[in-house]
C-alpha cells in the first residue's frame, strides 16, 4: 500500500522560506512523478508543482518564481519549498502521487504564516 | 490555463436518491493519443482528497460502484447511483490534460 506522509515547521514568519517534506512508502519515488497541492482553508484545491523522475519540473505559474520542488532518492522523499511566503501562503498542503492522476494523497499539513 | 467549471457548487441529497454533478471545460481533454484527461475526487469532511474516478469513467481501487463517470471532449458527469451516507464531502474534477492542472471549484454535496 502505498503511503505518503507531509512534515515540516507548521508556523513560517512572513517573508521566510516554507520548506516541507513528503515521506513516500510502498513505492519508489524513482519510478513515478510527484506533485504538491494546497487548499487554503475553506476553499478549493489548488496544484502548485511536480517534479519526474527526470528531473523535470513543472509549476503553476504564479508560484513558478518563488517555488522549488527536490526529491531524496535514498531517504525516498519529495520536497516543497516556497520563498518569500506571506499570509496569503497559508493553507494545508498535501503532497501526492501523479500518474497523471492523484491516486495517493498525504493527509495534509497546516502551515500558518504569521509573525 | 484550462477552466473547469462544475455546477451545481452545491447539492442537497437525499438518502438513496441519484445524484449527478457536471464538469465542463474551457478546452478539450481528448490528447492525441485518444485518452481523455478528465478526473474526479471526494474530500469528505476533515480529510485529504481521494481519487474516485480517472480518464472520465474508470473506478480507481475499491470505489464502489454506485459511482460512475461519463462525458467526452468538454463535458462531463459524475453520477451517484443512489447516495449513502458516506458520500457527502466535496466533490472537484481535475484536468491532466496541460500544466498546470487544474480543478473545478467543488461541489458540496450534503443531506
Amino acid at each position: 500500500q502505498v503511503q505518503l506522509q507531509e512534515s515540516g515547521p507548521g508556523l513560517v514568519k512572513p517573508s521566510e522560506t516554507l520548506s516541507l517534506t513528503c515521506t513516500v512508502s510502498g513505492a519508489s519515488i524513482s519510478n513515478f512523478c510527484w506533485t504538491w497541492i494546497r487548499q487554503p482553508a475553506e476553499k478549493g484545491l489548488e496544484w502548485i508543482g511536480h517534479i519526474c523522475p527526470s528531473g523535470n519540473t513543472n509549476y503553476i505559474p504564479s508560484l513558478k518564481s518563488r517555488v522549488t520542488l527536490s526529491v531524496d532518492t535514498p531517504n525516498n522523499q519529495f520536497s516543497l519549498q516556497v520563498r518569500s511566503v506571506t499570509a496569503a501562503d497559508t493553507a494545508i498542503y498535501y503532497c501526492a502521487r501523479d500518474v497523471t492522476a492523484f491516486d495517493y494523497w498525504g493527509q495534509g499539513t497546516l502551515v500558518t504564516v504569521s509573525s | 490555463d484550462i477552466v473547469l467549471t462544475q455546477t451545481p457548487l452545491s447539492l442537497s441529497v437525499i438518502p438513496g436518491q441519484p445524484a449527478s454533478i457536471s464538469c465542463k471545460s474551457s478546452q478539450s481533454l481528448l490528447n492525441s493519443g485518444g485518452k481523455t484527461y478528465l478526473y474526479w475526487y471526494l474530500q469528505k469532511p476533515g480529510q485529504s482528497p481521494q481519487l474516485l474516478i480517472y480518464e472520465v469513467s474508470n473506478r480507481f481501487s475499491g470505489v464502489p460502484d454506485r459511482f460512475s463517470g461519463s462525458g467526452s471532449g468538454t463535458d462531463f458527469t459524475l453520477k451517484i447511483g443512489r447516495v449513502e451516507a458516506e458520500d457527502v464531502g466535496i466533490y472537484y474534477c481535475m484536468q491532466g490534460m496541460g500544466v498546470p492542472r487544474t480543478f473545478g471549484q467543488g461541489t458540496n454535496v450534503e443531506f
